[in-house]
């Protein structure tokens, strides 16, 4: 079945670091990719998306290419701030059907000042 | 519309008791989704409705579980002869089928404490 593997965190940064997570997947088919972030004490929310192969998705100064040939999906940010420390989820779509969402475990990002 | 609205935020049951949830989406959204959130874990899909019919159940929904969505609007899951490993972050989401945005928007969840 579908699934999708990110990088462990935590991760903890200095404000104006580069930031990367890792995330790969393995579907069937083309599924269109997302990145969630969950900000403390609220829900989550969709940060950016891709729906085919070498679309790049940008949102608040982050992109993530996706990457068929490597089936990946790294998010990155050139410089983080401490308003980004948040847990993030890579996530995976099967289009036509359900579209129900395959998350990956989250990583917890924290930027200090 | 303010949002995918889910109540309670929070519930905390004994062991052996039923416990319901209700999840009001985005009115405009005919797709429904419930999914369980444990500590540490992405959240992993249990089941799907589309308006008001419920095309499809993951192998996580035990037969205790049983969600509704009588009108195709608010949807309730309920969780009979709740045990602890059924505690968990339960999240709602919806969104539109077809057209050009078919994002899924979340509720903050329903957190779930079984003692």
């Amino acid at each position: 079945g579908n699934s999708v593997t990110q990088m462990e965190g935590p991760v903890t940064l200095s404000e104006e670091a580069f930031l990367t997570i890792n995330c790969t997947y393995t579907a069937t088919g083309y599924p269109s990719l997302f990145w969630y972030v969950q900000y403390p004490g609220e829900g989550l929310q969709l940060l950016l998306k891709a729906t085919k192969a070498d679309d790049k998705g940008s949102n608040k100064g982050f992109e993530a290419t996706y990457r068929k040939e490597t089936t990946s999906f790294h998010l990155e940010k050139g410089s983080v701030q401490v308003s980004d420390s948040a847990v993030y989820f890579c996530a995976l779509s099967d289009r036509g059907g359900s579209e129900k969402l395959v998350f990956g475990k989250g990583t917890k990002l924290t930027v200090n000042p | 519309d303010t949002g995918v609205s889910q109540n309670p935020r929070h519930k905390i049951t004994k062991r052996g008791q039923n416990v319901t949830f209700r999840c009001d989406p985005i009115s405009e959204h005919n797709r429904l989704y419930w999914y369980r959130q444990t500590l540490g874990q992405g959240p992993e899909f249990l089941t799907y409705f589309q308006n008001e019919a419920q095309l499809e159940k993951s192998r996580l929904l035990s037969d205790r579980f049983s969600a509704e969505r009588p009108k195709g609007s608010f949807s309730t899951l309920e969780i009979q002869r709740t045990e602890q490993g059924d505690s968990a972050m339960y999240l709602c989401a919806s969104s539109a089928l077809g057209g050009t945005n078919t994002e899924a928007f979340f509720g903050q969840g329903t957190r779930l404490t079984v003692v």
